[in-house]
């Protein structure tokens, strides 16, 4: 099992472009959700889903936004990308939100 | 809404115990959990702890929780340099979808 991948690893953007990042695992999870990390304030939760088709938002889903047509896939939009975005993007994975979750390498996003 | 707090760093001698320590506000919160981050890494579970206990051992970790204070902690002991990482607490409860990271604490272990 390769896990919970994520790509990019690396991305830099220009203020306004948008992008997609790529989250999927194949461990037939139903939960997966996105975070952000900064310093100082901890991971914190952008959306959530609890199955194909569900989608919810976190604490900070301002600016981005989320689609769970599979199982497996999770992606995450930037639409018009502020450097208030810089930040490392994980992807998580787990049977319920109460079960273990898996982690993904992250991604790191740089907003210029 | 829900809130985590952690203390932000700690700093202990190799072979000390080390405790993090870590608040949250919702009352409603049912399974708490300990995760590690090493550097340039994602998140891995150390433990878990339901709200119907007090304590959980499991070899150099023990996880106290007092639900009345609404604190969790995490003590490690004999801790070595390789337990040197960024510490994060996470609740949620039986009656919600949402998983809730704290801050993080940055443990550093020194010779």
């Amino acid at each position: 099992n390769a896990g919970v991948t994520q790509t990019p690893k690396f991305q830099v953007l220009k203020t306004g472009q948008s992008m997609t990042l790529q989250c999927a695992q194949d461990m037939n999870h139903e939960y997966m959700s996105w975070y952000r990390q900064d310093p100082g304030m901890g991971l914190r939760l952008i959306h959530y889903s609890v199955g194909a088709g569900i989608t919810d938002q976190g604490e900070v889903p301002n600016g981005y936004n989320v689609s769970r047509s599979t199982t497996e896939d999770f992606p995450l939009r930037l639409l018009s990308a502020a450097p208030s975005q810089t930040s490392v993007y994980f992807c998580a994975s787990g049977p319920r939100p109460r079960n273990e979750q898996f982690f993904g390498p992250g991604t790191r996003l740089t907003v210029l | 809404g829900e809130d985590v707090e952690q203390s932000l760093f700690l700093s202990v001698r190799e072979g000390d115990s080390s405790v993090i320590n870590c608040t949250y506000t919702d009352s409603s919160s049912t399974y708490l959990y300990w995760y590690k981050q090493e550097p340039g890494a994602g998140l891995q579970l150390l433990t878990y702890i339901f709200s119907n206990m007090d304590m959980k051992q499991d070899q150099r970790l023990t996880v106290l929780l007092n639900k009345k204070d609404k604190h969790l902690s995490l003590r490690i002991a004999d801790t070595q340099t390789g337990d040197s990482a960024i510490y994060f607490c996470a609740e949620t409860a039986f009656n919600t979808d949402k998983l809730i990271f704290g801050t993080g604490t940055r443990l550093q272990v020194f010779p």
